[in-house]
């Protein structure tokens, strides 16, 4: 089955940028999925990048896709006090067409 | 404001007991999904639905139930057959055709008394 791996923690300083990584298995997937969680609350859809692409910018947010290493990052520029939250890459299962997550990337800014 | 509510936000459950979080939408989604999240293990899939009457067990669907009779409602009961059920709780539905846009209710936190 599929498995999508992430580390689990990340600290920056205020204004720096932050790079979260993340390696899937599934070589099928069209699309990869980033969530963002705060605490205590659901998740909600940052962004997405579709396998044929190698880059995706979204204001202050650059996906890159490797998809011969199966490695998917996430970097945020400029990164501030409300960026602190749970990062999530996912994957798609297109037999269930359900998501696959993976643990999480706790994202501390400190001012 | 269309969206998804989970109620309780928080419940307890004695042992042996059956418990029922509840999920509405109306958003007028058809597919419907319960993710449980545990502390570093990220979100696994309970049960999913891709329409009304139809429902599929997902990774971890053991000592969980489901029903799905309305498109806008999809409870989960935790049976007393789950013996570890503390966990975050969350619904979601899918957004669009792409498999991946979830939109996710706030979650229901249940714990074991």
């Amino acid at each position: 089955g599929e498995d999508v791996e992430q580390s689990l923690f990340l600290s920056v300083r205020e204004g720096d940028s932050s790079v979260i990584n993340c390696t899937y298995t599934d070589s099928s997937s069209t699309y990869l999925y980033w969530y963002k969680q705060e605490p205590g609350a659901g998740l909600q859809l940052l962004t997405y990048i579709f396998s044929n692409m190698d880059m995706k910018q979204d204001q202050r947010l650059t996906v890159l896709l490797n998809k011969k290493d199966k490695h998917l990052s996430l970097r945020i520029a400029d990164t501030q006090t409300g960026d602190s939250a749970i990062y999530f890459c996912a994957e798609v299962d297109t037999g269930r067409r359900a998501l696959t997550f993976g643990s999480g990337t706790r994202l501390q800014v400190q001012p | 404001d269309g969206g998804i509510t989970q109620s309780p936000k928080y419940l307890f459950r004695k042992e042996g007991q059956n418990v029922t979080l509840s999920c509405e939408q109306n958003l007028n989604h058809d597919a419907m999904y319960w993710y449980r999240q545990d502390p570093g293990q990220g979100l696994r899939l309970i049960y999913y639905s891709q329409i009304v009457n139809d429902f599929q067990k997902g990774d971890i669907a053991e000592g969980y139930s489901v029903s799905r009779e309305k498109k806008e409602s999809f409870p989960l009961t935790v049976t007393s057959a789950q013996k570890n059920p503390t966990a975050f709780y969350l619904c979601a539905t899918r957004t669009g055709i792409a498999a991946g846009q979830l939109f996710f209710g706030s979650g229901t936190q249940l714990s074991v008394l």
